[in-house]
């Protein structure tokens, strides 16, 4: 059964804390993995997304990775405004795309 | 540039009465569009989508139904809604391909309905 889990599901950081969110996944064939933000009450906006294992994206202060069976994104001395929610989305083989339930990223001033 | 928009942004209704969610985006032709539902605690469902005008294709068996009557306009109705139809109802675009299929590629959201069913 194709399957995302995100992990940790909650996450509190000083401000300049940098630390990694992580997704991962098992489907049967991967054809894309994506990276959104969403803020309370808002649609998901796009950061990245990655196509095959070893692809690194980078933007800002965030860094995307993907390996064959997870994908990890790194925030680097993060600053109160990158607090989210952060969510994990996979395609598959078929038209169907899943959804990991997100990481809810505080970050203190 | 592309947008999406979606209203209303907040609903409130009572059980037993239909239901009209509109999602319309600019500036593309030929997307493929999409309906999720995202509940408190849990992923965003996929529950329609749709590769070109009167094309629609259902993940999951509900009460809930999708019309795509043009181009770059999709519809989320129900004729009568449930408690459990309560959430969060987001519309999403993607590029679409000549031929009509889902391909991998981005989707862009827009900022959502508050369906609240009591």
């Amino acid at each position: 059964e194709d399957q995302v889990t995100q992990s940790p599901e909650a996450l509190r950081l000083q401000e300049g804390e940098s630390s990694s969110l992580n997704c991962s996944y098992t489907v049967s064939g991967l054809r894309g993995l994506f990276w959104y933000r969403q803020d309370p009450g808002k649609g998901p906006e796009f950061l990245f997304t990655l196509y095959s294992a070893g692809e690194e994206k980078e933007k800002e202060r965030l860094k995307a990775t993907l390996t064959k069976k997870e994908s990890f994104l790194h925030i680097t001395a993060p600053k109160p405004e990158d607090s989210a929610t952060y969510l994990c989305a996979v395609h598959p083989t078929g038209n169907q795309f899943y959804f990991g339930t997100g990481t809810s990223l505080t970050v203190i001033p | 540039s592309q947008t999406i928009h979606q209203w209303p942004a907040t609903l409130v209704q009572p059980v037993g009465s239909p239901l009209s969610l509109e999602c319309t985006v600019e500036g593309t032709s030929n997307p493929n569009l999409y309906w999720y539902r995202q509940a408190a605690g849990r992923g965003l469902q996929l529950l329609f989508y749709s590769v070109g005008i009167g094309q629609i294709s259902s993940e999951v068996p509900q009460n809930l139904s999708a019309s795509r009557p043009q181009d770059r306009q999709f519809i989320l109705s129900s004729k009568k809604l449930l408690l459990s139809d309560s959430g969060f109802y987001l519309c999403a675009w993607s590029a679409g391909l000549a031929g009509g299929t889902i391909y991998t590629d981005t989707q862009y959201f827009g900022p959502g309905t508050r369906l609240t069913v009591l």
